[in-house]
């Protein structure tokens, strides 16, 4: 089970933002980040907790370890307006954080 | 250029059956586990199943275990999910996507086809 914080969250262009998931048991760094647009299919933004997916932004990073990860966006840009969720692909199920919303003030 | 394109949905009535299918191309399928997540417009995403690369194995949620199965034709590059059953709770958007086991997960999602159960 994934406890993704905060459920939204609303920022100002160049802010930093982060967004927590807490594993209810170890995972390793099975924890992988995606964005979610609405209409729109979801896309990996981050891999094995902080692995950067090939063609997206530096802005976007993940760490963590074990059951604590961070996904961060260093300086908040207009079209990072979208959903968040955290997954893990430890073991079955491959459970999904709740998501966050994130919009721009 | 790595495509899935989802297809199968539409309405039906509870109780009653639908086949997804994705179709697969511009990459290597059957090294490919593929997953099927789905979505109720406006929630969150929701992991349904897996089948490996070879089709001999497959894992499923607990909410749909005994109502749905999973099988792929690799000759084809095709990914079919079976569902049987079928419940209001059912309805989503439903996506394929892929994992090489390994390497980089869910890195490339369909479009989704939307399953609505309804009388």
């Amino acid at each position: 089970h994934l406890t993704q914080s905060p459920s939204s969250l609303s920022a100002s262009i160049g802010d930093r933002v982060t967004i927590s998931c807490q594993a209810s048991q170890y995972i390793g760094d099975f924890l992988n980040w995606y964005q979610q647009k609405p209409g729109k299919a979801p896309k990996l933004l981050i891999y094995d907790a902080s692995n950067l997916k090939t063609g997206v932004p530096s802005r976007f990073s993940g760490s963590g370890s074990g059951t604590e990860f961070t996904f961060t966006i260093s300086s908040l840009q207009p079209e990072d307006t979208a959903t968040y969720y955290c997954q893990h692909n430890d073991d079955f199920p491959y459970n999904f954080g709740q998501g966050t919303k994130l919009d721009i003030k | 250029e790595v495509q899935l394109v989802e297809s199968g949905g539409g309405l039906v009535q509870p109780g009653g059956s639908l086949r997804l299918s994705c179709a697969a191309s511009g990459f290597s399928f059957s090294s490919y586990w593929m997953h099927w997540v789905r979505q109720v417009p406006g929630k969150g995403l929701v992991w349904v199943a897996r089948i490996n690369s070879d089709g001999s194995g497959t894992r499923f949620a607990d909410f749909v275990k005994g109502r749905f199965s999973l099988s792929r034709d690799n000759t084809k590059n095709m990914l079919y999910l079976q569902m049987n059953s079928l419940r209001v709770e059912d309805t989503a958007v439903y996506f394929c996507s892929r994992e090489l086991v390994g390497a980089t997960p869910f890195d490339y999602w369909g479009q989704g086809t939307l399953v609505t159960v309804s009388s």
